[in-house]
């Protein structure tokens, strides 16, 4: 099946510093979605990536979906503790539906 | 998603018990998942249905079985439970069409067996 890997694992910042997760496949995508799970919630969803070299912008959030579609980055300017969560991954392949969710990032910011 | 409500949201049971998940969505979606969460191991799907005749499994569903009473209903049931069935259980829901879509998640269950 589909593999993934999302990294880093964690990543701990201090608050105004920058943020960057990763999301690598070794097989082309049709989309990804991007979701954040705040501590003791549910993921949520952010935003699907489709075409190939697409960059969306959401306030202080970047997304980026590779020109090869096959990886794709979740960038924070200026993190705040409100961005506070683990940040998935979610990519599709081939014909399927079903999203496969990477294993997250946690992000820890420090005041 | 207040649309999506899992019962209940914590139990505690035993090994070899049965058990029952249930999911109910008001959101008229037609796709409904189960996943499963652990620490460190992201999302992992159970079973999926894309609608009331339509049954689906995922990457782990030994163990698991699934019923889909209603468009609006999706139940979860873990025939004898064991120790390493304990996590934190989502249903999701997305609207259907010929592309992947939103889902929309419940708060979840969190599930321990003794």
């Amino acid at each position: 099946g589909q593999q993934v890997m999302q990294i880093p694992q964690y990543q701990h910042v201090q608050e105004g510093e920058d943020f960057t997760t990763y999301c690598n496949s070794s097989t082309t995508l049709s989309n990804i979605q991007w979701y954040k799970q705040r501590p003791g919630g549910h993921p949520v969803f952010l935003i699907q990536l489709v075409k190939s070299g697409e960059v969306k912008k959401q306030k202080r959030l970047t997304f980026q979906f590779g020109e090869a579609k096959k990886n794709s980055s979740l960038h924070i300017t200026a993190t705040q503790t409100t961005d506070v969560g683990t940040y998935f991954c979610a990519p599709t392949s081939g014909g399927s539906y079903i999203p496969t969710f990477g294993r997250g990032t946690s992000l820890i910011v420090h005041p | 998603d207040a649309d999506v409500t899992q019962t209940p949201r914590n139990r505690i049971t035993k090994t070899g018990k049965r058990i029952m998940l249930e999911c109910s969505q008001t959101k008229g979606h037609d796709r409904m998942y189960w996943y499963r969460q652990d620490p460190g191991l992201g999302l992992r799907l159970i079973y999926y249905s894309f609608d009331v005749k339509d049954i689906n499994k995922g990457e782990i569903s030994d163990g698991y079985s699934v019923s889909r009473q209603a468009q609006a209903k999706f139940s979860l049931s873990l025939e004898s439970a064991i120790p390493n069935q304990t996590a934190l259980y989502f249903c999701a829901t997305s609207v259907g069409g010929l592309r992947n879509q939103p889902q929309h998640f419940g708060d979840g269950t969190r599930l321990s067996i003794l």
